[in-house]
This record gives structure tokens, C-alpha cells and sequence, in this order.
């Protein structure tokens, strides 16, 4: 069985502090993992992915396997990026095929 | 390219009803996924559909079901409705599988059961 647990429902920062955002993972293979965001009104999107190893809107992740986490990470915390973040991991289902399972979601509110 | 377009957006149900929500996926995506978002529970799977067939299932009952037309549209069907299946369901959708490729998703059709 495939888990994600955001421990954070609500993480609040200051404009121009750092934010870390919490995934952990239980997976007993390889996992594909993923960031989602949804700002309000607007639709959930991807927002990045473990295996492009790319920095998106200066957000960063690192899976560390050995801790079974991929931690979402910004320097400085902008006013726009309040939103809510879902991480996502893609693994093997039951039927044989990958199949997406989504943590809970945190709500990431930036104070001016 | 048009997005992902669900319909209705809005539904109110009673108990007992059953309910038709369609999905209309990014036109050339073969993969259809559906999720049910409630407050308590977050984004649950409910199900993949790829060209017509159904790859993955979540842990919900036989009352959710599922399919997928040749176009890739997809329809999402439950029946006996409960008050516990109100919630916000989204569709996805993506170019070959949504662990694959990026997903993307629709408004949701928000569903009250009564």
C-alpha cells in the first residue's frame, strides 16, 4: 500500500522567510513523486516533480529515500504563493498499473 | 487547446438518488483519472480510465463506478447516494497515464447530497 502524510494542515510565514513544506512517503518500491498546488479560485495544478529536478517559482524538492521524504522548499516566501499544497506519489496499485495517491494538503499562508 | 471540462458543477441529491457526472478530457489524452476532495479526507482516487478500460481502482464501494467512450470522455456514476458522498470530485486528465505525465484538472463538479 502506497501513503503520503502531509503533517501540516496550516503552515504560516512571513513574506521573505523560509518555507519548508512536509511530505513523507510509504512506498515499497521506487516512487514517482509530485507537487501540487491550487492558489484560490483556481485549478489544481502541477507544480513540480521529483524527477525533472527542476525549480519552479523558486520551489525546490529533494526526495530523500533514505528518510522517505520530499519536503518542498522556497528560500524566501513570496505573497502570492499562499495556496494550498498537495504532494502526490505515483506507485503501483493493485490492478498492476501506477496509480497517484495525494497527501492532505497544506495550506500555506504568507503574511505581509 | 481547451481544458479539462466537467459537468455539471453543481448538483444537489437526495439519498437514495443516483448521479451522472461526465468529464471531458484535454483533447489528444488518453487517460481519464477521477478523485473524490473533501475537507476531512483530502484528494482520495477513485479511479483511472485508459483508452476504455479501467486500470486502476481506489478504496471505494461498488456504488462508484466508471467508464470511458472511444473520444476518452468518461462518465462517473453513483448510486444510492449517501450524505457522506458529498464532496467536491475532479477529474484529471493526461496524455498516456497519470504517473507518467502531468495531470490536468478540471473545476470539479460539487455534489450535495441531501
Amino acid at each position: 500500500a502506497q501513503r503520503v502524510t502531509q503533517p501540516e494542515k496550516l503552515l504560516s510565514v512571513f513574506k521573505g522567510a523560509p518555507v519548508e513544506l512536509k511530505c513523507n512517503y510509504s512506498y515499497s518500491g521506487s516512487p514517482e513523486l509530485f507537487w501540487y498546488v491550487q492558489y484560490s479560485r483556481q485549478r489544481l495544478q502541477l507544480l513540480l516533480r521529483h524527477i525533472s529536478r527542476e525549480s519552479i517559482k523558486g520551489f525546490t524538492a529533494d526526495l530523500n529515500k533514505g528518510e522517505t521524504s520530499f519536503h518542498l522548499k522556497k528560500p524566501f516566501a513570496q505573497e502570492e504563493d499562499s495556496a494550498m499544497y498537495y504532494c502526490a506519489l505515483s506507485g503501483r496499485g493493485d490492478g498492476g498499473y501506477q496509480k497517484v495517491t495525494f497527501g492532505t494538503g497544506t495550506k500555506l499562508q504568507v503574511i505581509p | 487547446k481547451a481544458g479539462v471540462t466537467q459537468t455539471p458543477r453543481y448538483l444537489i441529491k437526495t439519498r437514495g438518488q443516483q448521479v451522472t457526472l461526465s468529464c471531458s478530457p484535454i483533447s489528444g489524452h488518453r487517460s481519464v483519472s477521477w478523485y473524490q476532495q473533501t475537507p476531512g479526507q483530502g484528494l482520495q482516487f477513485l479511479f483511472e480510465y485508459f483508452s476504455e478500460t479501467q486500470r486502476n481502482k481506489g478504496n471505494f464501494p461498488g456504488r462508484f463506478s466508471g467508464r470511458q467512450f472511444s473520444n476518452s470522455r468518461s462518465e462517473m456514476n453513483v448510486s444510492t447516494l449517501e450524505l457522506g458522498d458529498s464532496a467536491l470530485y475532479l477529474c484529471a486528465s493526461s496524455l498516456e497515464g497519470a504517473s507518467t505525465d502531468t495531470q490536468y484538472f478540471g473545476p470539479g463538479t460539487r455534489l450535495t447530497v441531501l
